[in-house]
């Protein structure tokens, strides 16, 4: 079964500081790939997702991903982090061919400080 | 779009009484998912309607819960005979006809406490 990694459960960094949440996913398939991210008592907003094509997306506040397909793993980066990006970021698959279900790592909570 | 809407936000009930759940999807999107999530983990998928057919059940949807979507608007999730295991955040998305999979738009949860 498809499954989902997320490496690291927290990841507390400085503001103007470069960070990378790490993502790693199980299946050797086609796949659409998703970050989603959590703010304090919100519901979960898509950061942004990989469908084909271009293997680096970008999310309009400065968010990027890069599918590696060798390597089945989805990291999201940001050269550099706001307080306000302080939030629980999901990483999230699914399989085309299975059915619509997404299926989803743990989390990662972005602690960003000054 | 006035996005997902779910009610009630916060649910507290006691250990073997039944409770439902609701969820008002964006305007003519025809897909709807149900998920669940409980401290510490992502969402855990449930099921899946389209319109008003229930197309997908998750095996972590036991006999004890049912979804309906009636007329293919707003969907109920009705778990009976509440667990302490039950206890969690509901989460419902839903995703427009043409976009499919490419993208569900979450509503805010209910969060459930079984005592």
């Amino acid at each position: 079964a498809q499954s989902v990694t997320q490496l690291d459960s927290q990841v507390p960094v400085f503001e103007e500081a470069p960070v990378e949440l790490r993502c790693n996913y199980s299946s050797s398939v086609s796949v659409y790939l998703f970050w989603y991210v959590q703010y304090p008592n919100q519901g979960l907003q898509l950061l942004l997702k990989y469908l084909s094509g271009s293997t680096l997306v970008e999310s309009i506040n400065g968010f990027e991903a890069e599918f590696n397909k060798s390597q089945t793993s989805f990291h999201l980066r940001k050269p550099s982090v706001h307080i306000s990006d302080t939030a629980e970021y999901f990483c999230a698959v699914s399989e085309p061919q299975a059915g619509t279900a997404l299926i989803f790592g743990k989390g990662t909570t972005l602690s960003v400080s000054s | 779009d006035t996005g997902v809407s779910q009610n009630p936000r916060h649910k507290i009930t006691k250990r073997g009484q039944n409770v439902t759940f609701r969820c008002d999807p964006i305007s003519e999107h025809n897909r709807l998912y149900w998920y669940r999530q409980t401290l510490g983990q992502g969402p855990e998928f449930l099921t899946y309607f389209q319109n008003e057919a229930q197309l997908e059940k998750s095996r972590l949807l036991s006999d004890r819960f049912s979804a309906e979507r009636p007329k293919g608007s707003f969907s109920t999730l009705e778990i009976q005979r509440t667990e302490q295991g039950d206890s969690a955040m509901y989460l419902c998305a839903s995703s427009p006809r043409l976009a499919g999979v490419y993208e569900q738009f979450f509503g805010p949860g209910t969060r459930l406490t079984v005592l």
